[in-house]
């Protein structure tokens, strides 16, 4: 399995726009979280899904975050309007029965820089 | 939530044992303990994770007090590639909020 791909690998943007991110599970994989790292707050948890059911979005900061997973290999977070605050690497695990009881396998991040 | 504390960086000699601790003195009894490493530009990935019982793997041992209030990972040979940051998370059962700390920044020197 080629893992959990994401894409776009770099994204820059402009203040304003929107922007949308994009996540390719591990075949089977019943669970997809997402997580936001910076280096002030390190790796924080937006939102994870279950059987493409969103079950907690407590982490996700305000309105203007958004995601949803359409099919069991596809998901998107998107940011509109975009601010320079939202600069960060966002990545996006997968995993099998739930973490707890086994391994979140993470994808190589998307790297959004907002100017 | 049940918290973890890691020392913010260590230094280890290629090719010597590593053990990085970490305490959980508020740990219940329903929590597993994980541990995740993340490379340089790399995500997080898996490197094992127990409930009361020491773990063994292929990359690390995973080493739990008695009363479970702390753990150690014991990487047996470091390696330039073991360099990384170390994340101890605790994990309720059926829980899925994994809450990464800071973790530990693990030096290999040649």
């Amino acid at each position: 399995d080629a893992g959990v791909i994401q894409s776009p690998r770099h994204e820059v943007t402009e203040m304003g726009q929107e922007v949308t991110l994009r996540c390719k599970p591990i075949s089977g994989h019943d669970y997809l979280f997402w997580y936001r790292q910076t280096m002030m707050r390190g790796l924080e948890l937006l939102i994870y899904f279950n059987n493409n059911v969103p079950i907690d979005d407590s982490g996700m900061p305000e309105d203007r975050f958004s995601a949803k997973m359409p099919n069991a290999s596809f998901s998107t977070l998107k940011i509109q309007p975009s601010e320079p605050r939202d600069s960060a690497v966002y990545f996006c695990a997968s995993s099998l029965v739930g973490a707890n009881t086994g391994e979140l396998f993470f994808g190589e991040g998307s790297r959004l820089t907002v100017l | 939530d049940a918290k973890t504390t890691q020392p913010n960086s260590m230094e280890s000699n290629e090719e010597e044992p590593v053990h990085l601790p970490c305490n959980h003195s508020t740990i219940s009894g329903t929590d597993y303990i994980h541990w995740y490493r993340q490379l340089p530009s790399q995500g997080p990935e898996y490197v094992i994770h127990g409930l009361t019982s020491n773990v063994n793997n292929r990359m690390a041992s995973l080493a739990i007090a008695e009363d479970r209030k702390s753990s150690t990972l014991i990487l047996h040979r470091a390696t330039l590639r073991d360099a990384a940051v170390y994340y101890c998370i605790l994990v309720k059962n059926y829980g899925q909020n994994f809450v990464f700390g800071p973790g530990t920044r693990l030096s290999v020197l040649p």
